[in-house]
């Protein structure tokens, strides 16, 4: 089945404790994405990556780091995090880059930092 | 902001009844898409329609595209408890940048 997985659905950590979300898919796909969704605010993008090797800053990347070592794979990283970073996030892949295709969406991860 | 704004924020309808949610945007579009999310999961694509396309259809779905108003509709006919959701329209603009999303309509139908 196509798809995108996110670990853990669920996190509740403390400040300051690093923690890795990971997001894989295996659709080939070159793109990735890492999305975080709050009340009122919608959608926003935090990283996002063209192709293995290539990743590149959302709008709100600050607090946050990527890699992209293999296709499949797109793991967000929190080295510290904090309790502003509590959100719902999601990581989505598509086959090209940009927005020229539909994304598909994991199906999410609740961060709590308190 | 690119951002595209969807309207109504909210929306309660009765079973069988059709349902509209717009969205607006500012700038020009490559395409322009709608997805669905149902309460704390991950979103669904619906359907994309391109810039140089007015009206596209998917089942139940009807979106149509007036890039001189700048604006886009999803209308879902005889709606279903089923389609409770929010719905999200998200704009490409140009080149690889990325798909930009409004901040959602919720959708209630009532049984």
């Amino acid at each position: 089945e196509a798809q995108v997985t996110q670990n853990p659905r669920y996190l509740i950590t403390v400040t300051g404790k690093k923690l890795t979300v990971t997001c894989s898919q295996n659709m080939n796909h070159e793109y990735m994405s890492w999305y975080r969704q709050d009340p009122g605010l919608g959608l926003r993008q935090i990283y996002y990556s063209m192709n293995v090797e290539v990743t590149d800053k959302g709008d709100v990347p600050e607090g946050y780091k990527v890699s992209r070592k293999e296709k499949r794979n797109f793991p967000l990283i929190l080295e510290s995090p904090s309790p502003n970073q509590t959100s719902l996030y999601f990581c989505a892949s598509s086959f090209v880059g940009g927005g020229y295709n539909e994304q598909f969406f994991g199906p999410g991860t609740r961060l709590t930092v308190l | 902001s690119q951002q595209g704004e969807e309207d109504p924020q909210a929306l309660s309808i009765q079973e069988g009844e059709n349902a509209t949610m717009n969205c607006s945007y500012k700038t020009s579009i490559n395409n322009l898409q709608w997805y669905r999310q149902n309460s704390g999961r991950g979103l669904v694509h619906l359907i994309l329609i391109r810039s140089n396309e007015r009206e596209k259809h998917s089942g139940r779905l009807r979106v149509t595209l007036d890039t001189s108003k700048k604006s886009s509709s999803l209308l879902i006919t005889a709606s279903r408890a089923a389609d409770t959701a929010s719905y999200f329209c998200a704009t490409h603009h140009s080149g690889n940048t990325p798909l930009v999303f409004g901040k959602g309509t919720r959708l209630s139908v009532i049984a």
